[in-house]
């Protein structure tokens, strides 16, 4: 059941560059798309989201953009910072508030000095 | 910056053992959740939880899982009889939605491992 996909397991950057990390969907009904963050050893931080009544949100060095005819939305990352380095998760909900959460597999950002 | 806390950060368990894993969520919020991460899997959903009742549930969570809110702080996790499959990071969230969105938020998780 890969209703989130995030088909690249790996970025690498170099500081100060940007990252763009991709994230496609298959489900229709997802109405709300939100990004996380993991370190090791700990939870998912939230980041960032956007409902699907928008194509972009801003937030700082952190914006998402959604494409919905493509199912497909992305978060960059401007500049990139050596802290940012972590795995990524892309999410999506439907039908609002207390919809369960669905997850892609994550995608490992890696920021060079 | 209120968060949610978990508790064990690892707990290890025979097979067939009862454990509970427990959680904080952050105060004002309504909504709670458990997720479990099986090492090198995705993030998956097991409950979501409302109004003293559970809201929806997916097909792992089945009757060896139930979930408590004994108080007005706590947010439990039962599993009565642990398989080795139970073996995995299970995360608590909560949330409070309102006019900007339906943000989860995560605790660091609890690592269960099953022997």
């Amino acid at each position: 059941d890969q209703q989130v996909k995030q088909n690249s397991p790996s970025l690498s950057v170099q500081e100060g560059r940007i990252s763009i990390l991709n994230c496609d969907y298959t489900n229709s009904m997802f109405d709300y798309f939100l990004w996380y963050k993991k370190y090791p050893a700990e939870g998912p931080t939230f980041l960032i989201s956007i409902s699907s009544i928008k194509d972009k949100n801003e937030d700082g060095r952190f914006t998402v953009f959604l494409n919905k005819s493509a199912k497909h939305l992305s978060l960059h990352i401007v500049p990139s910072q050596p802290g940012d380095s972590a795995v990524y998760f892309c999410a999506a909900s439907a039908q609002g508030a207390n919809s369960k959460l669905t997850f892609g597999k994550g995608i490992t950002l890696s920021v060079r000095p | 910056e209120p968060e949610v806390t978990q508790t064990p950060s690892h707990q290890v368990t025979q097979m067939g053992q009862e454990v509970i894993l427990r959680c904080v969520p952050i105060s004002n919020h309504l909504y709670f959740y458990w997720y479990r991460q099986i090492l090198g899997q995705k993030v998956e959903f097991l409950v979501s939880f409302y109004n003293n009742e559970i809201s929806e549930k997916s097909e792992i969570f089945d009757d060896q899982f139930s979930v408590e809110r004994p108080d007005g702080s706590n947010f439990t996790l039962k599993i009565r009889s642990t398989k080795l499959e139970d073996s995995a990071m299970y995360f608590c969230a909560s949330s409070f939605p309102g006019t900007g969105g339906i943000e989860q938020y995560f605790g660091p998780g609890t690592r269960l491992t099953v022997t």
